[in-house]
């Protein structure tokens, strides 16, 4: 059974296009995140989510919009690509983290290769 | 700022030992992650420290040092498969990961 998993594992598509990327998890755990890997390979993330609230909403641009339906589902919807989008983007999991006094490992899913053309 | 710097690129033989070196700056410190990453796959973990001193576990060792701001892996017995990217991410006071850009090991015969 695969613990995070992401859908699609690849994507690409055209400028000003509208995409979204699917990610679930069943460790049953509280918290997820959205992170994109860059071609340097720095991992920065984007958004965490406990038990589908908001939790870290770092600055990046309005056109990515996070939604958590449930606690093991954070979808990452982004509108209007551009060509600095494309990169890799992790979903990740932990049982608690992002909160004061938690300390939890994350655990990544296989990534989403997205390319914009 | 906060700040995490790793080398760029380190190679090995296989069967030797290697060590990988972090050094990081963060508001508040609340420990330190190894990541591994081979080439087009997910990051797995490796090892956490927050107590100064060594971590070992089987062939993979992790050291911290809290005054200095630094922390090493340490890699035995290395193996070809050993070869991917290895990722150090510091956790600030926010409970948030800082992460490194990794640093790709190269594991020769």
């Amino acid at each position: 059974d695969t613990a995070v998993s992401q859908t699609p594992k690849y994507l690409v598509t055209q400028m000003g296009n509208d995409k979204s990327i699917k990610c679930e998890q069943n460790l049953g755990h509280d918290t997820m995140y959205w992170y994109k890997q860059d071609s340097k390979k720095f991992l920065k993330i984007m958004f965490s989510y406990n038990n589908k609230e908001l939790i870290i909403n770092e600055t990046v641009p309005n056109r990515f919009s996070p939604k958590s339906p449930d606690k093991a589902h954070l979808n990452l919807h982004i509108n209007s690509l551009e060509l600095g989008d494309s990169a890799v983007y992790f979903c990740a999991s932990s049982q608690g983290g992002g909160l004061a006094g938690e300390v939890e490992t994350q655990y990544f899913g296989p990534g989403t290769r997205l390319l914009v053309l | 700022g906060q700040n995490i710097d790793q080398p760029t690129e380190m190679t090995a033989t296989e069967g030797a030992i290697v060590q990988i070196n972090c050094t990081y700056q963060t508001s508040g410190f609340n420990g330190l992650f190894w990541y591994q990453q081979h080439a087009g796959e997910a990051p797995t973990f490796l090892s956490y420290n927050v107590l100064d001193g060594l971590e070992e576990k089987g062939r993979f060792s992790s050291f911290l040092s809290r005054s200095k701001g630094y922390s090493y892996l340490l890699l035995k017995e290395l193996q070809m498969k050993d070869s991917a990217s290895y990722l150090c991410a510091a956790m600030d006071s926010n409970y948030q990961l800082i992460w490194g850009a990794g640093t790709k090991l190269i594991i020769k015969p």
